[in-house]
Order: C-alpha cells, then structure tokens, then sequence
C-alpha cells in the first residue's frame, strides 16, 4: 500500500537559520507531489509542487525553496528563516485520480 | 477573481441532526470536486470525490452534492456523531483534472454535542 511520511512533526528554530523538511513517498512510482502551507485561521496554500525528479514549480514567491532529488523524495528548505515563515507544513501525494494524502504536517515556529 | 469559499467557519449541531456543509467557487471549471475531514494538529484526510458529471454521491453516512450551474457543493453527514467534530475543507483541481493542483477552501469547523 502507499505511505507518505513526513518529518520532523514539531519544530522549533530561531530566526536566520535554515530549514530542511523531508518528506517520502512509498508503494508509487512517479508520483506527483505537493507542499502546502496551513497558517492559523487560513486555508491551505499551495506553495511548491513536483511531477518528477528535479521539477519543481513555485505557485508563490516567498522565503522558501524545494527540490526532488530523487523520484520518491520532496524537500522544502530554507537558507534563513523570518518569523513569517512560522505554520503547519503538509507535504501532500496526489494521485492520478486526484486524490490527496498528506503526510503528518510539520509544526514549524520561528521564534 | 478566483475564490473557493466554504461560507461557514464553524458549525455546531446535536448529535443525531443531519450536518450540511456548504462549498462555493467562482471562476473555475473543475473536473471533479473533493472533501477532506482534517482533526487538530493532523494533515488532512480524503472523504469524497465527486466529478462535474456526477449529482450525487454517498459513502456510508456521508452525502456529497455537486451543482455546476450553481458552481457550489454541499457534504451533508446524517445522523451525526461527536466523532464526526473535525474541521472540513473542501477542493477542487484548478486546472481543470490535470497535474491534481488542488486547491482548498478555509475549512468548516464541525463541532457535534452529545
């Protein structure tokens, strides 16, 4: 069966410093996958998203970057996080059907 | 504008009442709209599809409408339990079916009392 997981759950890291949230995927090949944003009384915003190794797309311009290394892998970085950065972090599998599943989100706080 | 807009942020409801949640769009042409139920501190969970070609679609207590004339969907939950308290957002693929570019409406907050 497919899984996606996610980590760290809880993070807490100080302003100015880097980020690198992982996120895999396993029981599919060449998935599409997503990273959203979920901030406190907003929607889930859709920030990155990949349909294959090294591709990327940018939905908006921020503090952010990700990166697939490999088919299965999705990583959101930072190289110096603000404090605007702070939010739950959902990496997000979408199948062909269009079904969605979530890893389970990153609670990131930039203090 | 594009909006997907879920009028209500919170709804509270007795246990056993039907609860109806509302989903509206505007400038889109979604092939297929969905549900999802998220708890507190989880990612959210897929509840139902429902394609532009389908009225009506039920999984167990779970009814899902879809109008594309009124471009609006509702996600009824019959006999409602205090199990059933989450927040639920509903999505639709922007691009029409294509690369699942998902986007989600703020969510509704579903609190059922006992």
């Amino acid at each position: 069966s497919q899984t996606i997981h996610q980590w760290p759950a809880t993070l807490v890291q100080p302003v100015g410093s880097p980020l690198s949230l992982e996120c895999t995927v396993e029981g599919t090949s060449n998935p599409n996958l997503y990273w959203y944003r979920q901030a406190a009384g907003r929607g889930l915003q859709l920030l990155f998203y990949s349909v294959g190794i090294g591709q990327i797309s940018s939905e908006v311009p921020q503090n952010l970057s990700a990166s697939r290394p490999q088919d299965r892998q999705f990583i959101l970085s930072s190289k110096k996080l603000l404090l605007s950065d702070s939010g739950f972090y959902l990496c997000a599998w979408i199948t062909r059907k269009g079904e969605a599943f979530f890893g389970q989100g990153t609670r990131l706080t930039v203090v | 504008s594009q909006k997907i807009e879920q009028n209500s942020e919170a709804l509270n409801i007795q246990e056993g009442k039907t609860a109806t949640l509302t989903c509206n769009y505007t400038n889109y042409s979604p092939a297929y709209l969905q549900w999802y139920r998220q708890d507190p501190g989880r990612g959210p969970v897929f509840l139902l599809l429902i394609r532009e070609n389908e009225k009506e679609k039920r999984k167990e207590r779970l009814k899902v409408t879809f109008d594309t004339t009124l471009k609006q969907s509702l996600f009824h939950i019959t006999a409602s339990q205090p199990a059933d308290s989450a927040t639920y957002l509903c999505a639709l693929d922007r691009n029409g079916g294509s690369q699942g570019n998902l986007i989600f409406g703020k969510g509704t907050k579903l609190s059922v009392k006992p």
